[in-house]
């Protein structure tokens, strides 16, 4: 089974609530990814594991934390949600830290409506 | 800094004709290239990326060529299909990152 699963697809919430989004995968990989996807823009990197270490993007640093309980799962959590957070959220997951040697699964994403 | 530029938002063409999605980069170091589809639905997936002995990957009829002379990638293929439609991302990356640089995507509508 090479897909990623996230959970759930659509999601609304409300401004200053907090918001989790979920995402597993059963390959193994070592990596795992966060990307924020909005209208006609690129995906951008919010943050990524590499097994247990946490990088997070420098301009998105203190809007995003995430964890990752074991190797399948990793979440997504926006502490007090703003209506800039509504966005295509995408996980993503690889073999290792290398990009340029092995191929990046993602999920069908997570649509965040805040309101 | 590092970036993918795709000039074009929306290409649409009849089937049969051929296929061209203009991908061009800087970047400071000699990144690795990608392309990824979505279609309607789906996840993004990877399509093909660049080797490093400059061999031309092709898939699904797809195929693209890295240029360094003129930093560019663009994605090719001699006829458009209907299933073809979808979104097109080109990305880079380098060897020893996990960071991905997407472009804005191309959506391509293959028309009957």
């Amino acid at each position: 089974d090479t897909t990623v699963k996230q959970n759930p697809r659509y999601k609304l919430a409300r401004v200053g609530k907090p918001v989790n989004l979920i995402c597993s995968q059963t390959m193994n990989h070592d990596t795992m990814y966060w990307y924020q996807k909005k209208p006609n823009q690129a995906p951008k990197l919010l943050l990524f594991y590499y097994d247990k270490i946490l990088n997070r993007e420098a301009d998105t640093f203190e809007k995003f934390q995430s964890s990752r309980p074991n190797n399948s799962f990793c979440s997504l959590y926006i502490g007090s949600a703003g209506l800039e957070y509504s966005a295509m959220y995408l996980c993503a997951s690889s073999r290792d830290r290398t990009i340029a040697n092995t191929e990046v699964f993602f999920g069908k994403g997570t649509r965040l409506t805040v309101v | 800094g590092d970036s993918v530029t795709q000039t074009e938002g929306l290409v649409t063409l009849t089937e049969g004709l051929p296929v061209m999605l203009n991908c061009t980069y800087q970047s400071t170091y000699s990144p690795f290239l990608f392309w990824y589809v979505q279609h309607l639905n789906e996840a993004p997936k990877l399509l093909l990326k660049s080797f490093t002995d400059n061999k031309r990957p092709e898939h699904q009829g797809f195929h693209a060529t890295l240029h360094k002379s003129s930093s560019s990638f663009h994605l090719q293929k001699s006829s458009a299909q209907l299933s073809d439609s979808a979104l097109y991302y080109c990305a880079l990356s380098f060897n020893s990152n996990n960071r991905i640089f997407f472009g804005d995507g191309t959506q391509l509508v293959v028309k009957p």
